[in-house]
């Protein structure tokens, strides 16, 4: 049963373009919603993350925005570039810090 | 100063055998959690523990699978009877507690297991 739905699995966008990155979750008892990048071979790495409270966070050049009432978030990436090349996951986080993951996005920089 | 560490980093074995993934967290991180990713997936959550008992094990898949963490620190993942189906990438996590408010998970470089 998967409760938190990411797409696309996979996106192509030129260097200095936007990737947009959506999710949607079921589950109404998630509180807190990070997003991770993960490169070939490593872990994930935490990059940005929401509470349900705020509708947007901005941090350098990443962005979630997020829709309660929906029950959906998105993260955007501007200015991409080549080092952001990476798998990038959502999450939704129960109690107990247990987490929730997307399926993945695959995003390529072309330079 | 350093981050999660698991070993080994790769381990191939066969149908049926036993094995063992060790996770060390971060120091002083009390809580720690291992995920499984399989292919082209994200991580899906296997179980956590919160010093030494474990505090939620519901994404165990079966009864082969089971892990301790008799010190609060190091963590053992053990499979038993191993299955082709088992092959992912167990990747471990430790964050400085768990509870009502998040703390960051920080995740180690995960272990690929090869089950032939």
């Amino acid at each position: 049963q998967q409760q938190v739905k990411q797409s696309p699995q996979s996106l192509i966008v030129q260097k200095g373009g936007i990737s947009i990155i959506n999710c949607a979750y079921e589950n109404t008892a998630f509180d807190y919603f990070p997003w991770y990048q993960q490169f070939p071979g490593k872990g994930p790495a935490l990059l940005i993350a929401i509470r349900p409270d705020v509708s947007e966070k901005k941090e350098g050049r990443f962005t979630i925005s997020f829709n309660k009432s929906a029950k959906q978030f998105s993260l955007h990436i501007m200015d991409s570039q080549p080092g952001d090349s990476a798998t990038y996951f959502c999450a939704a986080r129960a109690a107990g810090n247990k987490l929730t993951f997307g399926g993945g996005t695959r995003v390529l920089v072309k330079p | 100063g350093a981050g999660v560490s698991q070993t080994p980093s790769n381990k191939v074995t066969e149908k049926g055998k036993y094995v063992e993934l060790r996770c060390d967290p971060i120091s002083g991180h009390t809580a720690l959690y291992w995920y499984r990713q399989s292919l082209g997936q994200g991580p899906e959550f296997l179980i956590y523990f919160q010093g030494t008992g474990a505090a939620d094990d519901s994404g165990l898949p079966n009864d082969r699978f089971f892990a301790v963490r008799p010190e609060g620190s190091v963590s053992t993942l053990k499979i038993q009877r191993t299955e082709r189906g088992d092959s992912a990438v167990y990747l471990c996590a430790s964050s400085l507690t768990a509870g009502l408010s998040y703390n960051e998970q920080f995740f180690g470089p995960g272990t690929r297991l090869t089950v032939l």
